[in-house]
């Protein structure tokens, strides 16, 4: 039973524009969620996190956006670059202190 | 700034053979957790510690066991390998950063577990 779902395995976005990457979950005792970048080799790298007493949070180019009530997240990345080509995870967790829950990523290319 | 450690990076066994795979948190992150990762799959949970004692269990065999030690590193034990373990074994750490307790998890570079 996949908790969190990543719909989109890949997405394809030309430098300079919006990068949006989805995520739906099910279980609603999750309340605190994580975006990790990964490129091949290496491990998951953190970009940015939202508790879910908030609907929105900003990091310089990188903004994640919690609807609860649709049980939907959304990271946007604005402007994209090349650099930014990597698999895209989304996590989840009942509670900050608890295991994370991965959906099954999205592979984001960016195209000069 | 420092990372999360982990080692080897690579480790080839043959079936029903053992593995050890080690993993060395940040500074002052007191908390470890292990991940497993197949083959085009999402990271799935293992097992957890927190100041030296299991804080959480995932869907980790029987035949694998871990702990953490007084320095706060954490070692996963992998007995009778099976094909199916091959996969990448991430582990992350948490805890304290600035005098200010931190939430998020940090992942080292993961271990390749090839088991013929």
């Amino acid at each position: 039973d996949q908790q969190v779902k990543q719909n989109s395995p890949s997405l394809s976005v030309q430098e300079g524009r919006i990068s949006i990457l989805n995520c739906d979950y099910t279980n609603s005792m999750f309340d605190y969620f994580l975006w990790y970048k990964k490129y091949p080799a290496e491990g998951p790298t953190f970009l940015i996190s939202i508790s879910s007493i908030k609907d929105k949070n900003e990091d310089g180019r990188f903004t994640v956006f919690l609807n609860k009530s649709a049980k939907h997240l959304s990271l946007h990345i604005v402007p994209s670059q090349p650099g930014d080509s990597a698999v895209y995870f989304c996590a989840a967790s009942v509670s900050k202190a608890q295991k994370l829950v991965f959906g099954q990523g999205t592979r984001l290319t960016i195209n000069p | 700034a420092a990372g999360v450690i982990q080692s080897p990076r690579h480790l080839i066994k043959e079936k029903r053979e053992t593995a050890t795979l080690k993993c060395y948190p940040i500074p002052r992150h007191d908390t470890v957790y292990w991940y497993q990762q197949g083959p085009g799959q999402d990271p799935q949970f293992l097992i957890s510690f927190y100041e030296k004692m299991q804080s959480d269990k995932g869907s980790i065999p029987d035949r694998f066991s871990a702990q953490q030690f007084s320095d706060y590193h954490s070692e996963l034990n992998m007995s009778s390998l099976e094909l199916g373990d091959s996969a990448l074994y991430f582990c992350a750490s948490r805890g304290t950063s600035g005098g200010r307790r931190e939430y998020t998890q940090y992942f080292g570079p993961g271990t390749r577990l090839t088991v013929l």
